[in-house]
């Protein structure tokens, strides 16, 4: 089992739709929580970074963290083309080793 | 641009060779991440330096080493390559030593091992 479980998609929605992206993790020492983005070709960009459990959001974008039943949580409002792209969910206990999930790639249609 | 610069972008060679990848991180960051990325493994972290010393060791193997030089960039060594090697390298630096809370990546290089 890996440590760190994500749903591979595709997620295919319609422009303006609000998109839920998940996580599940195992290592109950895991404290820090990210989520990045990966456009084709390119190299992972940190979109939103938590701390313990809780909600943080930024523009478009609400992250969520539930630690009692290890659930990571993405969501993006009014999604645009321009968000399609593959969505990489991480977290460390607190040492140096960042554990990814394998992605989930999503594309948002006209 | 995350400010982090790998080269080459490309690299093809063949099994049991060995080969350099270079990474320079951003300006003022002083840890440098290498992680893999292959179709079924996704993101494999293998090695963390920081300041010129190593930090952190995650799945690599003894094929592969690293080393960070005193100014700062650093570089991954792949030997006796295999057919399995092929993947994407991605290099990330940070301020910090850890834990890697916010890692700016490069672009990576594509390894194909004929």
């Amino acid at each position: 089992q890996k440590e760190v479980e994500q749903d591979p998609g595709p997620l295919s929605v319609p422009e303006g739709a609000i998109v839920s992206l998940n996580c599940t993790y195992s290592n109950s020492a895991f404290q820090y929580f990210m989520w990045y983005r990966q456009y084709s070709r390119k190299g992972p960009e940190l979109l939103m970074y938590t701390y313990s459990s809780g909600n943080k959001e930024d523009g478009r974008f609400t992250a969520q963290v539930d630690k009692s039943s290890k659930y990571i949580s993405l969501f993006i409002r009014d999604s645009q083309p321009s968000d399609s792209a593959t969505y990489l969910c991480a977290s460390t206990g607190g040492g140096n080793k960042l554990t990814f999930g394998t992605g989930t790639q999503l594309k948002v249609e006209l | 641009d995350s400010g982090v610069t790998q080269t080459p972008k490309h690299l093809i060679t063949a099994t049991g060779q060995r080969v350099t990848l270079r990474c320079s991180p951003r300006s003022g960051d002083l840890s440098v991440y290498w992680y893999q990325q292959s179709l079924d493994q996704g993101l494999q972290f293998l090695i963390q330096y920081y300041n010129g010393e190593e930090r952190a060791k995650g799945n690599i193997l003894e094929r592969f080493s690293a080393q960070q030089f005193p100014d700062l960039h650093s570089e991954l060594n792949l030997s006796s390559l295999e057919l399995g090697d092929s993947a994407l390298y991605f290099c990330a630096s940070s301020v910090g030593r850890g834990p890697p809370e916010k890692l700016f990546f490069g672009s990576g290089t594509q390894l194909s091992v004929l």
